[in-house]
């Protein structure tokens, strides 16, 4: 099976852009949720989809957005980008059916953002 | 809201040496706990899990108790190799409480470096 893809690996913005990050969901993984991870932080939960629809929100502002696609895989939508946005971008995966532990969520390498 | 301490490192230990990686969390509901571990360049893979009170994960060898009664999650390995080196995540999983997302909650994550 194939496990999670994120696209690209790198990019470079600068302050005020927009920019949209993509991910392809494990095959058979119906949930995906996007964390943000600053340079020596811990991952920060952005939000999950789940069938195409938002699951739960962490503490992010809205221009922070996203999309769930029928195949489940997502993008991951930043608007009027800040410098503290730079960080690394993490997808994770998991089959939705029940929540907590059996939920396992599997993360993709994630996409580098740096904006100047 | 929920949180995860994890013990500062970076944390260097020898070869064979015995591992301990304190971790402790604060939640409102009935967490979840897990280890990841994320190696350079690569995104965050679970090491192990537990999901009640008194549930021991394991794997490759390493393992963690779910202390509810101290709130901890201690990670141990009774002989790291030098292929252990990488960053650790302790997290939790509440989806109980708050607005429901089955979002993971982090530390900040613990490096370790093994030295042959």
């Amino acid at each position: 099976e194939t496990g999670v893809t994120q696209s690209p690996t790198h990019l470079i913005k600068t302050r005020g852009q927009q920019v949209t990050l993509r991910c392809s969901s494990q095959s058979g993984h119906n949930t995906v949720s996007w964390y943000q991870q600053a340079l020596g932080q811990g991952p920060q939960f952005i939000f999950q989809y789940y069938r195409e629809e938002e699951n739960g929100r962490g503490n992010f502002p809205p221009r922070f957005s996203g999309l769930q696609f029928p195949n489940y895989s997502s993008e991951l939508n930043v608007n009027a980008l800040e410098l503290d946005d730079s960080a690394l971008y993490l997808c994770a995966s998991s089959l939705g059916v029940d929540r907590g532990a059996k939920n396992i969520q599997y993360f993709g390498a994630g996409t580098r953002l740096s904006v100047l | 809201g929920n949180s995860v301490t994890q013990m500062e490192g970076p944390v260097t230990l020898s070869e064979e040496a015995f591992l301990t990686i304190n971790c402790t969390y604060t939640a409102t509901g009935y967490p979840s706990l897990f280890w990841y571990v994320q190696y350079p360049g690569e995104g965050l893979q679970l090491l192990l899990k537990a999901t009640k009170a008194d549930d021991k994960g394991s794997n490759k060898g390493f393992e963690a108790t779910y202390r509810k009664e101290t709130t901890s999650f201690h990670l141990e390995k009774g002989s790291v190799q030098v292929s252990d080196s990488a960053v650790y995540f302790c997290a939790l999983s509440d989806p109980y409480s708050g607005g429901g997302a089955d979002g993971l909650t982090f530390g900040k994550g613990t490096h370790l470096i093994i030295q042959p």
